[in-house]
């Protein structure tokens, strides 16, 4: 079945490192992708999505590419701050009628100052 | 828009009783989801509807959680009798089919059973 797997955390970075958190997916067909984002005591956010192969979503400095080649969605930013330290989860868009979407496992992410 | 409203934000009950856990997904929205989220077990989905009707509750761990959805506006998660490895942080999330696929999240209620 579809599925999505992240790279396991926690990612421990000083503020304005480089920041990649790999996402790999298993799906049929063309699934949307997205990344969500989990501050402290929050709900999950959506950060950015893309919905074809190629497509490059971005938002707050992040960004992931769709690549249906490599079957995979990593996130990056170039210059991370101590303020994005959050859980970072992938998800993908389950196909057929329905909303449902398939989370990862989702990726801690500390930054340190 | 107010965005996805929980209700209560933390509960602490006593195993065996009843606990109701309430939503009010935001205007217009067609899905809602309901979420347990664990250390152990991450991010659950329990059970989705559409339209106010369940669509798939192959996610309910138990008999003990049963949800409702009277109307488009308002949905509750119930367990009855609540027990300690009930213990989470449930969230509720809505989405709209003809506006994307992207869910919009409640802040959750954390459930304490003792």
């Amino acid at each position: 079945g579809d599925s999505v797997t992240q790279m396991e955390g926690p990612v421990t970075l000083s503020e304005e490192a480089f920041l990649t958190i790999n996402c790999t997916y298993t799906a049929t067909g063309y699934p949307s992708l997205f990344w969500y984002v989990q501050y402290p005591g929050e709900g999950l956010q959506l950060l950015l999505k893309a919905t074809k192969a190629d497509d490059k979503g971005s938002n707050k400095g992040f960004e992931a590419t769709y690549r249906k080649e490599t079957t995979s969605f990593h996130l990056e930013k170039g210059s991370v701050q101590v303020s994005d330290s959050a859980v970072y989860f992938c998800a993908l868009h389950y196909g057929g009628a329905t909303n449902k979407l398939i989370f990862g496992t989702g990726t801690l992410l500390a930054v340190q100052p | 828009d107010a965005g996805v409203i929980q209700s209560p934000r933390h509960e602490v009950t006593e195993m065996g009783q009843e606990v109701t856990l309430r939503c009010k997904p935001i205007s217009g929205h067609d899905y809602l989801f309901w979420y347990r989220q664990t250390m152990m077990r991450g991010l659950e989905l329990l059970i989705y509807f559409n339209n106010n009707v369940p669509i798939d509750d192959s996610g309910m761990p138990e008999d003990r959680f049963s949800a409702k959805m009277p109307n488009a506006s308002f949905s509750t998660l119930k367990i009855q009798p609540s027990e300690p490895r009930d213990s989470a942080v449930y969230f509720c999330a809505s989405s709209h089919r003809e506006k994307g696929l992207e869910q919009y999240f409640g802040p959750g209620t954390r459930l304490t059973v003792t």
